[in-house]
């Protein structure tokens, strides 16, 4: 039962390292997603895949990349970390057949840029 | 641009009685969907409820139902019975439309539910 894989659970870096979040389904969904949660505010989409070869931008793509590296696996990656990228980040899936399907969430990364 | 507004920054209700939690939402789309997660204290994102633009009938799944009022834009969530363990942010959110396999979510900034027993 092990859903939608984040690692790591958490992370501390300094202004200006790189870090690559992962994450991994096992659910066979063609979609996936990274968002970004700060404090008093709901999540914000960051990029999504609607399928393996495929990446488009969200609401908040700048300072990330992302790679979707099979159907499984969709990575985020800060290049070089600021201060205001300090959140709680989610990797989310989902079938991506129907409208009403919803998405399956990973327990997030809290991720701290000093 | 799309929009979803949770006016309630905090509501706590007593054990065993319902609560309203109210979603306002802003599309010009005719087709779109709404999303209902609650997020307890350990973190995780939890499903509970979608409804449809074009369903006719309010969503339920157990203790939770949805108040859909298509004209209003509004897509409220009520919890009946309420249990201790209600006791979580929700959050509402909203697809606008739908294509090439994918739900690009937009989330309100959540209501955070105290259960008092």
């Amino acid at each position: 039962n092990a859903g939608v894989t984040q690692t790591p659970k958490f992370q501390v870096l300094k202004t200006g390292q790189s870090m690559t979040l992962q994450c991994a389904q096992d659910m066979n969904h063609n979609s996936m997603y990274w968002y970004r949660q700060d404090p008093g505010m709901g999540l914000r989409l960051i990029y999504y895949s609607a399928s393996e070869g495929t990446t488009d931008k969200g609401e908040v793509p700048n300072g990330y990349n992302v790679s979707r590296l099979n159907k499984r696996e969709f990575s985020l990656r800060l290049e070089s970390a600021a201060p205001s990228q300090t959140s709680v980040y989610f990797c989310a899936s989902d079938p991506g057949t129907e409208a009403n399907q919803p998405q399956h969430f990973g327990d997030g990364t809290r991720l701290s840029i000093l | 641009a799309q929009k979803i507004t949770q006016t309630q920054p905090g509501m706590f209700v007593q054990e065993k009685e319902a609560v309203t939690l109210d979603c306002t939402y802003d599309t010009s789309d005719q087709s779109y969907g709404l999303f209902w997660y609650k997020q307890p204290s350990s973190g995780e994102m939890i499903f509970l409820i979608y409804q449809g633009s074009y369903d006719e009938q309010n969503a339920t799944e157990g203790r939770y139902s949805l108040n859909f009022q298509k004209a209003r834009k509004s897509a409220n969530l009520v919890i009946s019975a309420s249990q201790l363990g209600d006791s979580a942010m929700y959050f509402c959110a909203m697809r606008e439309g739908y294509g090439g396999g994918y739900n690009k979510l937009i989330f309100g900034a959540g209501t955070r539910l105290a259960v008092h027993p």
